[in-house]
C-alpha cells in the first residue's frame, strides 16, 4: 500500500514494556523515524535509524528494524505515565521525496 | 540552541477571514517546511524551502493558500480567505541540509479554527 500504517490505540500499565508497531512503505527508504507528540504539543523526535541497521537503542527506548517486511517497531522499557501521547513512525523515501507518516498510535499508561 | 519557533500559538477566525502563520526555523538550518496536520492524522507536507527557494509545493493548494521566505530564513503561510475545513494544526518544521533527507525538528504548532 501507499500509507504508512500503524495501530490506533495501545494502553500498557506503568513499568510494563510498550511496543509500537509501524509498516512502512518503500524498502528503499532511507531514514525512518519515530516522533513523540504530547497533547497540544507539536512533534518531539525521539529516534531514528538508518536503513542499513537492524536496531537502534537509546536509553529506554529501542527501535528494531526488518527490512524484507518493511516493519519498525518501537520499544519503551519501564514505561511511565509520562510516556502518554501519540507516536508517529514516519519514513523518508527514496528520492526528493517528503517525510511520510503514518497517523499515529495512542499509547495510554494506567498508573 | 532555540527551537523551531511558531507565532500565534492558537488562532479562531471566521471563515472567509485572511490568517498568518510565521515561522522562525532553528539557527543555520537551510531547509523549512510548512505541515498540515488534520485531527487524528499525521502531519502532510504543504510546501518545502531550500533557503529562499520553494523546492515542492505540489500539495500546496494554491487557489487559497500562499507562502513566502524571503530572505531564506524565517517564513509566512497565508490564507485567504480561510474556509471551515482549514481547522487544522499548521506545524513548521526545519532541517539542516538540503534536499529533504535530513532530520526535520518541529516547532509547536499554530492551532487555527474556523467559524
Amino acid at each position: 500500500g501507499e500509507d504508512v500504517e500503524q495501530s490506533l490505540f495501545l494502553s500498557v500499565r506503568e513499568g510494563d514494556s510498550s511496543v509500537i508497531n509501524c509498516t512502512y512503505t518503500d524498502s528503499s527508504s532511507t531514514y525512518l523515524y519515530w516522533y513523540k507528540q504530547e497533547p497540544g504539543a507539536g512533534l518531539q523526535l525521539l529516534t531514528y535509524i538508518f536503513s542499513n541497521m537492524d536496531m537502534k537503542q537509546d536509553q529506554r527506548l529501542t527501535v528494531l528494524l526488518n527490512k524484507k517486511d518493511k516493519h519498525l517497531s518501537l520499544r519503551i522499557a519501564d514505561t511511565q505515565t509520562g510516556d502518554s501521547a501519540i507516536y508517529f513512525c514516519a519514513e523518508i523515501r527514496s528520492g526528493n521525496t517528503p517525510l511520510v507518516f503514518g497517523k499515529g498510535t495512542r499509547l495510554s499508561v494506567i498508573a | 540552541e532555540a527551537g523551531v519557533v511558531q507565532s500565534p500559538r492558537y488562532k479562531i477566525i471566521e471563515k472567509k477571514q485572511p490568517v498568518a502563520f510565521w515561522c522562525n526555523p532553528i539557527s543555520g538550518h537551510n531547509t523549512l517546511y510548512w505541515y498540515l496536520q488534520n485531527l487524528g492524522q499525521g502531519p502532510e507536507l504543504l510546501i518545502r524551502y531550500e533557503n529562499e527557494e520553494a523546492v515542492d509545493d505540489s500539495q500546496l493548494p494554491k487557489d487559497r493558500f500562499s507562502a513566502e521566505r524571503l530572505k531564506g530564513v524565517d517564513s509566512t503561510l497565508k490564507i485567504q480567505p480561510a474556509e471551515l475545513g482549514d481547522s487544522a494544526v499548521y506545524l513548521c518544521a526545519s532541517s539542516r541540509g538540503q534536499g529533504g533527507q535530513e532530520t526535520q525538528y518541529f516547532g509547536p504548532g499554530t492551532r487555527l479554527l474556523v467559524l
